[in-house]
């Protein structure tokens, strides 16, 4: 079957750690997005890439990191950096061109101890 | 300024009614598309709709349509007959520069449904 899978579902991380966020996709998408959403509120996005070994920055984008050397894997770092990471965190992919829908994973709830 | 807004914090319809929800947006982009996505509280984001700029009639899926009204920027999301499973979050979108690839989609803040027996 067809789709995106992210883990882990949900991940603890003590202050001060870097934690990395897993996403894999096997809809040959070329477009991966990762979205950051807080409790009552909309997404908001942290990186996109459009193709492999290329990335942009979102609105969000201090205190992450990403990588993209496979088209089918997009994962997120969220480093030491980020001063408010308890959040839960979701990603898409999509084909490139005029029209896109983004496909999402099941996301990963991370919380700070 | 926001690009996309969703006025209605929360809505409440009984089973078998219509409800609209309100999504108002912003931008100087003339193509772009409009998406609405519902999210249960499981968490994960399930597409309904997609409205593009330049579509002439307005967008219809099963029991969802989008009223898309372009001179006024908006593009309400009308669920017919409601069921007790579209109790859940519904999201606006927009994605503008639709002739360019891979740009992400803007999220409005999100209308809770809560649909009763």
């Amino acid at each position: 079957d067809g789709g995106i899978t992210q883990s882990p579902k949900y991940l603890f991380r003590k202050e001060g750690q870097n934690v990395t966020l897993s996403c894999e996709q096997n809809l040959n998408h070329d477009a991966m997005y990762w979205y950051r959403q807080d409790p009552g509120q909309g997404l908001r996005l942290i990186y996109y890439s459009q193709i492999v070994n290329d990335f942009q920055k979102g609105d969000i984008a201090e205190g992450y990191s990403v990588s993209r050397e496979k088209k089918e894997s997009f994962p997120l770092t969220v480093t030491s950096a980020q001063k408010n990471p308890t959040a839960f965190y979701l990603c898409a992919s999509a084909y490139s061109g005029a029209y896109n829908e983004q496909f999402f994973g099941p996301g990963t709830r991370l919380t700070v101890l | 300024a926001q690009k996309i807004t969703q006025t209605q914090p929360g809505m409440f319809v009984q089973e078998k009614e219509a409800v609209t929800l309100d999504c108002t947006y912003d931008t100087s982009d003339p193509s772009y598309g409009l998406f609405w996505y519902k999210q249960p509280s499981s968490g994960e984001m399930i597409f309904l709709i997609y409205q593009g700029s330049y579509d002439q009639q307005n967008a219809t899926e099963g029991r969802y349509s989008l009223n898309f009204q372009k001179a006024r920027k908006s593009a309400n999301l009308v669920i017919s007959a409601s069921q007790l499973g579209d109790s859940a979050m519904y999201f606006c979108a927009m994605r503008e520069g639709l002739g360019q690839a891979g740009t992400a989609l803007i999220f409005g803040k999100g209308t809770t449904l809560s649909v009763s027996s």
